[in-house]
């Protein structure tokens, strides 16, 4: 079965570092996604992503988030100034017929 | 823009309770129904994919059925254990662009 691989597993990072988290999608599908989830709370929905352009965000996607496809290969989400609230779970996904998920990318801001 | 709503938002049961969410979705314009069940910090796994008005799908203790002509969806488990506890995300198939519900917490206590 395709896979959608997430780089790196594990992020530790200083609070106002930017990080960069970063996915390779399905070569063919056409839409992304970005969730996360903090540790104790529920999963919380992010970006979506078409045709090299935010189909839809959250509130939680403020100024600091930005994603893009810099490759036609990788999709990033890029965080430029950390806080603390931002360490959690961090899924991409991308879609065709159905939604593939990555393994996820675990931040952890100190 | 097309919302997709789950009912109850997060749900507690006690061990060998049965339950069942809905989704529901203002259109029937669409090529699928999924259903996700997405535990802490793991990768979200795919439940089943529901295409037709009454289909019924069932896996083990879980089934779903599929009503297009009222735009709703029901996930039914039966005799709940706790490893059931998880996120429950269905999410509507436009054709490659999965518009996602904000799920059903769910919590199955021993």
């Amino acid at each position: 079965e395709p896979e959608v691989t997430q780089t790196p597993s594990h992020q530790v990072t200083q609070m106002g570092q930017e990080v960069i988290l970063r996915c390779v999608p399905i070569s063919n599908h056409l839409y992304f996604y970005w969730y996360r989830q903090i540790l104790g709370q529920k999963v919380e929905f992010l970006v979506s992503f078409y045709n090299n352009e935010i189909s839809e965000k959250s509130e939680i996607f403020d100024d600091q988030f930005s994603v893009e496809r810099p490759d036609g290969s990788n999709f990033t989400l890029k965080i430029r100034s950390t806080k603390l609230e931002d360490s959690a779970m961090y899924f991409c996904a991308s879609s065709a017929l159905r939604a593939f998920f990555g393994q996820g990318t675990r931040l952890t801001v100190v | 823009i097309l919302n997709v709503e789950q009912s109850p938002q997060s749900l507690h049961v006690q061990e060998g309770d049965s339950t069942n969410f809905t989704c529901s979705f203002p259109s029937s314009n669409f090529y699928a129904l999924h259903w996700y069940r997405w535990e802490t910090a793991k990768s979200p796994e795919a439940l089943f994919v529901m295409t037709l008005n009454g289909d019924e799908k069932k896996k083990g203790r879980i089934s779903a059925t599929l009503n297009t002509k009222e735009g709703y969806s029901y996930l039914y488990i039966k005799g709940s254990q706790p490893e059931d506890s998880a996120t429950y995300l269905c999410a509507l198939d436009q054709g490659g662009k999965l518009i996602f519900g904000q799920g059903t917490e769910l919590s199955v206590k021993p």
